[in-house]
């Protein structure tokens, strides 16, 4: 089974300090991708990455940055966190097609 | 902005009738669709995918797809009270193996 896991199921932070979210998948996966989920406002695509120091903007990438440098390894970083950024992370990766397999998520509470 | 779109629920249907669950999509350039179901406090996982149009059926589940009219369905014959869940429609909207995600239709089968 595919695994994907993510380092933190809760997390608190202060506004302004900088969050990293980490994820790791044990598939050997090419692509992997960071949403965050909203109530009423569903799945919001942040960035995602098709291979290794590769990344691509997705839908809502203001506030945020990612690394990839191995490839089981995707980090989402905030560089500034604000109010607006508190909500439920979801890491996912995929073998070479749309088929995502999700990590357990984080909820981030930014204070 | 290339949108999909679920009426939000609750759809609520009696134990062992037929839940049909619909989804909607503005990119008429869309080659793949997928049903992702999503347990409360637990991330998404997938259920289905449908690449042509007609029916595709696995188990009790049968995605539907017409995409001249840019529609894609998902009936659970035979509900159970374990299928109450929030399904999720996903849609590659921008070529790669990126998806835009409805907000998902939350589903309740009664006893």
């Amino acid at each position: 089974d595919v695994k994907v896991t993510q380092s933190s199921r809760y997390l608190v932070k202060r506004t302004g300090e900088k969050v990293f979210l980490e994820c790791v998948q044990d598939m050997d996966h090419e692509n992997m991708f960071w949403y965050r989920q909203d109530p009423g406002l569903g799945l919001r695509l942040i960035y995602f990455s098709y291979d290794v120091k590769m990344k691509e903007k997705g839908d809502i990438p203001e506030g945020y940055s990612v690394s990839r440098e191995k490839k089981e390894r995707f980090s989402l970083i905030l560089e500034s966190a604000s109010t607006n950024q508190t909500s439920m992370y979801l890491c996912a990766s995929s073998l070479w097609d749309e088929k995502l397999f999700f990590g357990s998520g984080t909820q981030l509470s930014v204070l | 902005q290339k949108e999909v779109e679920q009426n939000s629920g609750p759809l609520s249907v009696p134990e062992g009738a037929i839940a049909s669950l619909n989804c909607t999509y503005s990119d008429r350039g869309s080659q793949s669709f997928f049903w992702y179901r999503q347990y409360s406090g637990k991330s998404p996982e997938l259920i289905m995918s449908i690449y042509s149009n007609g029916d595709k059926e696995d188990g009790r589940f049968t995605a539907q797809l017409n995409k001249a009219s840019q529609y894609v369905s998902l009936l659970i014959r035979d509900s159970q009270p374990s299928d109450s869940a929030t399904y999720l429609c996903a849609v590659n909207t921008g070529g790669g193996n990126k998806l835009t995600f409805g907000t998902g239709t939350q589903l309740k089968v009664e006893l």
